[in-house]
């Protein structure tokens, strides 16, 4: 399977733990984002790479929340002090460098806190 | 799995008839669209895609239509199949960013 994975598929953690999760995008896919996902919403857009630049951050993305693409191909997201309304399913999605190039998603990590 | 989208709109259709579904985007200066379709458990996959210069799009039995003058995208599938079960999304790109908008998402059940 060629498309975008991400790791672990499901995390529970108490509140107040850290939490990292990983994305590896489609291999010649320069651009990588990430969004959130509740029940009954659509993804909401969180933050993106261009190579190893974070070159957009959205402002749900608070000081607790920190991505990065150290060698421009996986990423992580770490979420420390979770909280309980940080329980959500988050997406990794990538897309070729270009104007105007679809992003393709991976099946996301879904976080419950306890 | 966990269920997408619990509260959505409903879109109910016999299996073999066409299905339309609607969506109004925000942003007028929003250069790029897509359709997802996603599944429970599942992260969205990309259907069709169309650029702010084209008025409609088609694929292998979808179309999407875009009316720029009132801000609405729709997604046509054509003979609905029982795999086209799923909620679907549209998403809007602003012009000069790379993140989607995206809007509400329609529950599509195909009735067998």
């Amino acid at each position: 399977d060629t498309g975008v994975s991400q790791d672990p598929r499901h995390k529970i953690t108490k509140r107040g733990q850290n939490v990292t999760f990983r994305c590896d995008p489609i291999s010649e896919h320069n651009r990588l984002y990430w969004y959130r996902q509740t029940l009954g919403q659509g993804p909401e857009f969180l933050t993106y790479f261009q190579n190893e630049a974070q070159l957009e951050k959205s402002r749900l993305l608070s000081d607790r929340f920190s991505a990065e693409r150290p060698k421009g191909s996986f990423s992580t997201l770490e979420i420390q002090r979770t909280e309980q309304g940080d329980s959500a399913m988050y997406l990794c999605a990538s897309s070729l460098e270009g104007v105007n190039q679809p992003q393709h998603f991976g099946d996301g990590t879904r976080l419950s806190i306890l | 799995g966990e269920s997408v989208g619990l509260h959505l709109p409903t879109l109910s259709v016999q299996e073999g008839d066409n299905s339309i579904i609607n969506c109004a985007y925000s942003n007028s200066a929003s250069d790029y669209f897509i359709w997802y379709k996603q599944e429970s458990g599942k992260g969205p996959q990309f259907i069709i895609d169309i650029r702010s210069n084209m008025d409609k799009r088609q694929g292998q039995r979808v179309t999407v239509l875009l009316n720029k003058t009132v801000k609405h995208l729709s997604l046509q599938i054509a003979a609905t199949q029982p795999g086209d079960s799923a909620v679907y999304f549209c998403a809007e790109k602003p012009s000069g960013t790379y993140k989607y908008i995206f809007g509400t998402g329609t529950r599509l059940k195909v009735l067998a």
